[in-house]
């Protein structure tokens, strides 16, 4: 399975500010998938990156917010815009096994904003 | 839209009980994963199941697919200790590329 590299694996943030959240993977992936998990709940999908075209985002959730890279197939960034208080949650990049479909987390990003 | 559900949302047990979580969803699945997240940790890729009625085993933990393909369910005998942690099921979206995560049922395991 795919070996992720998350950083930071926290940070501390004043309201107002920016913060972003890189992911690098062992292996060449084609889609990169970050999540939202609030403390004590389950995974929110935030969007889907893909290389070389424009991220996905799901409902409730918008580029300008949270901006997304992917220039090249190990690699994304997961900027939190513009922080709130609210924004504070861990966030998780992923990537999608080859053999088996599941997927494989990084370590996670836990953010709070003050 | 297309919902997941889990119950139950808590379980205690004593160490060496058995523990089953069910996960239901709100359409019929083509496959199901299982996860477990360990306190402070990431979610790790456990199992998934696809056939209808499947049951697949890892040593102490059990997993069955429903027969009709809306509703899973894990099982774990005589629990331990490392089992402490937070079991989510995931079904794939309608469009298939991405996982809805169901709350989790969050499972103590009392020495």
């Amino acid at each position: 399975s795919a070996v992720i590299s998350q950083k930071p694996s926290r940070d501390i943030c004043q309201r107002g500010t920016s913060l972003t959240i890189q992911c690098q993977v062992d292996s060449q992936v084609t889609m990169m998938f970050w999540y939202r998990q609030q403390p004590g709940q389950s995974l929110t999908l935030i969007a889907t990156a893909n290389q070389g075209s424009e991220a996905t985002y799901e409902s409730g959730f918008v580029i300008d917010k949270f901006p997304i890279s992917r220039p090249n197939l190990t690699f994304s960034t997961l900027t939190v815009s513009n922080m709130s208080p609210e924004d504070s949650s861990i966030y998780l990049c992923s990537v999608v096994h080859r053999e088996d479909f599941g997927y494989t987390f990084g370590s996670g990003t836990r953010l709070t904003v003050v | 839209g297309q919902q997941v559900m889990q119950i139950p949302q808590y379980q205690h047990v004593q160490e060496g009980e058995d523990f089953t979580t069910y996960c239901n969803s709100s359409t019929t699945l083509s496959n199901i994963q299982w996860y477990k997240q360990r306190p402070g940790g990431h979610p790790v890729f456990l199992i998934q199941l696809v056939k209808s009625g499947e049951v697949k085993k890892q040593k102490r933990l059990t997993f069955q697919f429903g027969e009709a393909k809306k509703n899973s369910s894990l099982h774990i005998t005589a629990t331990q200790t490392t089992d402490v942690g937070t079991y989510f099921c995931a079904g794939p979206t309608a469009y298939g590329q991405n996982f809805v995560f169901g709350p989790g049922t969050r499972l103590s395991v009392l020495p």
